[in-house]
Parts: structure tokens; sequence; C-alpha cells
């Protein structure tokens, strides 16, 4: 079993709407990872925090906007999103900065978000 | 220069045959190289990973080789079982760009019992 949790597994919601996907580990790591990934595709990264602080993001649209409340923690807001968002959003997670490279990320299961 | 190119796009093998992935890169500033599996519904699992400075690592069925000079690197799945069909996706990353991985397109396993 995964030790990042993702919740809700599902999301359907409209263009208009404003929802939270939430991501949470309890395995002390310092590094926290929004991606994206699209059916038969590889995932996309989309934000990186390193000890709670924001240190990538990979030009994403503002009607996504990230927040990490503390080093467990990890939301993504949504915002007037467009069809085309609908995807599996994984949270990751690693140990130490960012800059560690270890490149060794731990996945959630993710959240899979409908768009209509 | 980010690229990293996978084939074949699916596989489909008999148990106990070998599967066989290979991966290419262009940037020779990526310095570790792993492999991830990831099963229908589920996130992406590390499954092996490689540094360059080792041509081989093997971990029970699963081995990795590396080609330096040829920027390409290969996943063998030995005897394999139904249990590993799943798709899998080789990254690369490099220290100077943190802890961001670039994927492979990804390739989809199917092993017939």
């Amino acid at each position: 079993d995964t030790e990042v949790t993702q919740t809700p597994k599902h999301l359907v919601m409209g263009m208009t709407n404003k929802k939270s996907l939430k991501c949470e580990q309890h395995m002390g790591h310092r590094a926290m990872y929004w991606y994206k990934q699209k059916a038969k595709k590889p995932p996309e990264l989309m934000f990186v925090y390193s000890y709670e602080k924001l240190s990538i993001n990979e030009s994403v649209p503002s009607r996504f906007s990230p927040e990490c409340p503390n080093s467990s923690l990890l939301n993504l807001h949504l915002h007037a999103l467009q069809p085309e968002d609908s995807a599996l959003y994984l949270c990751a997670s690693s140990q130490g900065r960012a800059t560690s490279n270890t490149g060794e990320l731990f996945f959630g299961e993710g959240s899979r978000l409908t768009v209509l | 220069q980010q690229q990293v190119k996978q084939s074949p796009q699916s596989l489909i093998v008999q148990k106990g045959g070998i599967s066989i992935i290979n991966c290419a890169y262009e940037n020779t500033a990526f310095d570790y190289f792993p492999w991830y599996q990831q099963f229908p519904g589920k996130g992406p699992a590390l499954l092996i990973a490689i540094r360059p400075d080792v041509s081989e690592k093997k971990e029970g069925r699963f081995t990795i080789s590396f080609n330096k000079s040829a920027k390409q690197f290969s996943l063998h799945i030995m005897d394999s079982q139904p249990g590993d069909s799943a798709t899998y996706f080789c990254a690369a990353s490099m220290k100077a760009a943190g802890n961001k991985l670039t994927f492979g397109g990804g390739t989809r396993v199917l092993v017939k019992p």
C-alpha cells in the first residue's frame, strides 16, 4: 500500500466549480510534488515544494493553485477548469531537499478528475 | 536536450519469457536513471534505478543495463509473469535540475499465461 494518500480518488466538477485535491504523507519527506497524467502518457510535473516552499512551477495555468500547509500536507486548489484539464493528478514525495537528486519519488494512487 | 525516448510502446511476451524495454537520452548531464512500474488505476512505483558509474544493476528478475557512451539504458524482465503486466516508464534526472524527472513515453507490457 502506498504511503502517500490522496483524496478524493475521483472528482467530477463543472467549469465554474471550486474544488481541492489533498495529499498527505507521513514518511518525513520534505519535498512534495504534483504531477498530471493523461491516459497512456507519462506523468508531467506541475509543481514542486521543498521544505514547504514552492521551488518549481512548470508554467502551470493559474486555475491550478498549490498549497503546502505543512511538511506532511499538499493541496491543489482548482478553479474554473477546462474539460482538457481532465486527467489523473498524482502527488509524490521524496526525502530531503528536492535538489538531493535521488530520483526516488513515492507516488500516491492519484485523484482522477473529470471536468464537465 | 531534456528528452528521453522509450521503445517499444507496447510489448506482448509469453509467461517465462524475457521482456526488454529500451531508453535513449540526449543530455549527458543526467546522472540518475530510475524505472517506474504503473498498474492500471495506481500511481507509478519505483522499480529499480541506476547511476551512470555502473553498467548493470540487478534486483531479482529485473536488470538495468546502462551504456554511457551510447547514452542508452534498458530494462530486462526475466521469467516474465502475468503479474508483471503493467506500464513501465524509464526516467532520468540531474542534480542541476533538482529532483525533476524526465520520463520516457512508457511501454505497456502484457504477459500472456
